[in-house]
């Protein structure tokens, strides 16, 4: 089955330390997101590939990182810049091209720091 | 900068009825807006995309319409059912921002 795998699913964090949240999608698209998702908030974009080796800041880009060395995987690093990374994380994928398309999501991985 | 608003934050109608969720946009410059349906500590899924040419889309018991010029876009959900029940959120791609931008949607619950 295509789809979006985001790993792990609950992750705890000590403060101080960088996590990685894992990212792979077999939808062939060539556009991937990540979404940080707070409690009475929309989601807010963190960065954005439209192609492998390229990525972009979003809104809320400080305090984290991303690479894209593969179409598949787009996995982002919530480093100890980051000063409130308590949140649930959303990647997502879609087509590409100049109005995106249609956005598919994973099942998002929630981070709470201890 | 654009801003999506959904109206009301959240709903509670008995199973059967009817209903229609709203969002509005402040830019009418977009290129497609699109619905998602989000269950509590899920990802979210999508439910219709209408492109920026279209007034609406179609999907079961699902009606989306645009209206561009106004900035609004309805959600139509049909005999509501228990399983309805979700966070129903909009987001409009503007070209000129080249980004999604999300409303921090309606809450719906469907009661037996």
């Amino acid at each position: 089955d295509g789809g979006i795998t985001q790993s792990p699913k609950y992750l705890f964090r000590k403060e101080g330390q960088n996590v990685t949240l894992s990212c792979e999608q077999n939808l062939n698209h060539d556009a991937m997101y990540w979404y940080r998702q707070d409690p009475g908030q929309g989601l807010r974009l963190i960065y954005y590939s439209q192609i492998v080796n390229d990525f972009q800041k979003g809104d809320i880009a400080e305090g984290y990182s991303v690479s894209r060395e593969k179409k598949e995987s787009f996995p982002l690093t919530v480093t100890s810049a980051q000063k409130n990374p308590t949140a649930f994380y959303l990647c997502a994928s879609s087509i590409g091209g100049e109005d995106t398309g249609e956005l598919f999501f994973g099942e998002g991985s929630r981070l709470t720091v201890l | 900068k654009q801003e999506v608003t959904q109206i009301p934050a959240a709903l509670s109608v008995p199973e059967g009825e009817n209903l229609v969720l709203n969002c509005s946009f402040t830019d009418s410059a977009i290129y497609n807006l699109q619905w998602f349906r989000q269950d509590p500590g899920k990802g979210l899924t999508s439910l219709l995309l209408i492109q920026s040419s279209q007034r609406e889309q179609t999907s079961g018991r699902l009606n989306a319409s645009l209206d561009k010029s106004s900035g609004r876009s309805t959600l139509y959900i049909a005999a509501s059912q228990p399983g309805d029940s979700a966070t129903y959120l909009c987001a409009v791609f503007t070209g000129t921002a080249s980004k999604l931008t999300f409303g921090t949607g309606t809450r719906l619950q469907v009661t037996l």
